[in-house]
This record gives structure tokens, C-alpha cells and sequence, in this order.
């Protein structure tokens, strides 16, 4: 079945301790993202990966950082875990190009104490 | 910034009614996105439409892109409970293979039996 696998699906943990957020796809996409879910502010992209080892900062990058050695995977890391990091995180993956739309995992809620 | 707006915020409606969820932009969409989201958990595709005045139905739900590429309806014919969750629109602000997509803030529906 082709899907975008996060783990944790839950976390709560305390500041500063680092945590992996991880995301797998088993359909070969190019494109990676990284989004947080927050009320109010709607979905918000942190990092994005067009292919194997090329990453960039999305809107809200601040605090996160990502890596993309394989293309199925796309690690996001929280070095220092700060409460307004708290947040449902999603990632997505999609074919390369315009207009190909954007299969998401079931989510990972963080609760950083 | 190019942002999309989407109304109204909230709806609830009767077993059975019809209603529609709008998403607009003041500049023109390259390719428009539907997801539906249950609450907590993650985005599943619904449709995509890519060309001025374009319709594409599944079931009982029809989506519209306008003429000018700016605004995009969604239509949900003889709502049921199952219909009920946040709707998002998404969009990719460009052309070509930037997937820098911006996203509404959702609609919440509620259908009561």
C-alpha cells in the first residue's frame, strides 16, 4: 500500500532533550515537506526536499533541522525542544513537478513540557 | 505574500442539505488542491484542478476552478455525517517545480444526523 509512515504518532517529552521525528515513503516521490499544524495559523511548511541531499528552509525553519540521504526518508530533528514547538506535525511527499498533489502521513503530536 | 482565503470558517448543516466551501486567491493558482482532514489526524487527498473553469466530481462531492484561475468551490451534495471534517484548500502559487504550496486555513463541517 503506498504511504508516508511518521513516528511517533505521539510524543511528549520535556525541553531541551532532542527528539527525531521520523517519515518514510514507499512510493519512490522525489519531493519531501515537512508542515506543523497549529490552530489558527492553518499548515505551515518548515523544510522541504526536492531530491537526495538538496533541503531548504520553509516558512517556519526556526529550531528544526532535516536531512535527506535517502530518498525515502526525511528525518525531521528538533535539536532543543522548546514549548512553542509543541504542535501536530505532518509530512507529505509527492512526485517532482508542478501540479502532483501531495500524499500526507497520519501526523505526529508533539507536547514539549 | 500570495495567501488563500477560504469561507466560511465553520459550517454546520442538516443530514441531507447541500452546501459549498470557497477558497480564494488575488492572484492566479497553478494548480488547486482539496484534502480533507478528520480532526487530529491526516490530510487525505480528495481532488486537484489545474485548468480555468475545470469540474471534477467524486461521489456526492464536485469541485470547481473559476475562468480566471482565482477561486475554487467545493460542493457537497446531500451532506451525510460522514462528510464531516476540516476541508483545505491547497495551492501551488507557481508554475513549474517549485512545490512552495500555500494552504487556506480550512473549513470545519459538522453534520448533524
Amino acid at each position: 500500500e503506498a504511504q508516508v509512515t511518521q513516528n511517533p504518532r505521539y510524543l511528549i517529552t520535556v525541553t531541551g532533550k532532542k527528539l527525531t521525528v521520523t517519515c518514510s515513503q514507499n512510493m519512490n516521490h522525489e519531493y519531501m515537506s515537512w508542515y506543523r499544524q497549529d490552530p489558527g495559523l492553518g499548515l505551515r511548511q518548515i523544510y522541504y526536499s526536492m531530491n537526495v541531499e538538496v533541503t531548504d528552509k520553509g516558512d517556519v525553519p526556526e529550531g528544526y533541522k532535516v536531512s535527506r540521504k535517502e530518498k525515502r526518508n526525511f528525518p525531521l530533528i528538533l535539536e532543543s525542544p522548546s514549548p512553542n514547538q509543541t504542535s501536530l506535525y505532518f509530512c507529505a511527499s509527492s512526485k517532482q513537478g508542478g501540479n502532483q498533489p501531495q500524499h500526507f502521513g497520519d501526523g505526529t503530536r508533539l507536547s514539549i513540557l | 505574500s500570495q495567501e488563500l482565503e477560504q469561507s466560511p470558517q465553520s459550517l454546520i448543516v442538516q443530514e441531507g442539505k447541500n452546501l459549498t466551501i470557497n477558497c480564494t486567491s488575488s492572484k492566479t493558482l497553478y494548480g488547486l488542491y482539496w484534502y480533507k482532514q478528520k480532526y487530529g489526524e491526516g490530510l487525505i487527498f480528495l481532488m486537484m484542478l489545474q485548468k480555468g473553469g475545470e469540474e471534477k466530481s467524486h461521489e456526492k462531492i464536485t469541485a470547481k476552478l473559476d475562468e480566471k484561475k482565482q477561486q475554487s468551490s467545493l460542493h457537497i451534495t446531500a451532506s451525510q455525517p460522514s462528510h464531516a471534517g476540516i476541508y483545505l484548500c491547497g495551492a501551488d502559487g507557481r508554475a513549474g517545480n517549485n512545490r512552495k504550496l500555500i494552504w487556506g486555513l480550512g473549513t470545519s463541517l459538522a453534520v448533524n444526523p
